[in-house]
């Protein structure tokens, strides 16, 4: 059974730290990996998706990495405005349906 | 805006009534998702149609149905509904059997 956990739970960081959030998952076989931002009440928005190891994506200040065991958004100089709960979900190559995370909680405070 | 319409926004309804939600896919995707998410859990997948055809289930309970149309619009049927039963509802589509999903902004469902 394909599973996806994330750490930490939530992460408290002032504006300009920088961190990284852990997404590690089990699957047999990986067709995609997949990271999303949620903000309260809303509805997940697509980031980006990974295929294979040592892939790596970057949107403003968001980068994500893949290894074969687990992958990271590494935020850069994060700004209150990237407080949201972040979700990772994968994709395996015996399933159709996404396996979610249960996501990191993310505060940046001014 | 990711193009994936969900109706209505908020439903506050009774137990044991039946209640009925709609999505509309981004233009050009086949495929359609139905999740739940309650304050206490994650994203649980329900079901997935694709080009009008069911094509994955998962933790969907026998009171809940869905289909999808032939304009690709869905519903997702709920009925004999539970406290339990409020929480979030969202819709996803891809435009194929498998890829990266596009999410509605969901409906709140709350059982009084």
């Amino acid at each position: 059974e394909d599973q996806v956990t994330q750490s930490p739970e939530a992460l408290r960081l002032q504006e300009g730290e920088s961190s990284s959030l852990n997404c590690s998952y089990t699957v047999s076989g990986l067709r995609g990996l997949f990271w999303y931002r949620q903000d309260p009440g809303k509805g997940p928005e697509f980031l980006f998706t990974l295929y294979s190891a040592g892939e790596e994506k970057e949107k403003e200040r968001l980068k994500a990495t893949l290894t074969k065991k687990e992958s990271f958004l590494h935020i850069t100089a994060p700004k209150p405005e990237d407080s949201a709960t972040y979700l990772c979900a994968v994709l395996g190559n015996y399933g159709q349906n996404f396996v979610f995370g249960p996501g990191t909680r993310l505060s940046v405070l001014p | 805006d990711s193009g994936v319409t969900q109706t209505p926004k908020h439903l506050i309804t009774a137990t044991g009534q039946r209640v009925t939600l709609r999505c509309s896919p981004r233009s050009g995707d086949l495929s359609v998702y139905w999740y739940q998410q309650s304050l206490d859990q994650g994203l649980q997948f329900l079901i997935q149609y694709y080009n009008g055809e069911e094509r994955a289930k998962g933790n969907i309970l026998e009171r809940f149905s869905a289909q999808q149309f032939p304009d690709l619009h869905s519903e997702l049927n709920l009925s004999s509904l539970e406290l339990g039963d409020s929480a979030l509802y969202f819709c996803a589509s891809s435009r194929g059997l498998a890829g990266e999903q596009y999410f509605g902004p969901g409906t709140r469902l709350t059982v009084t």
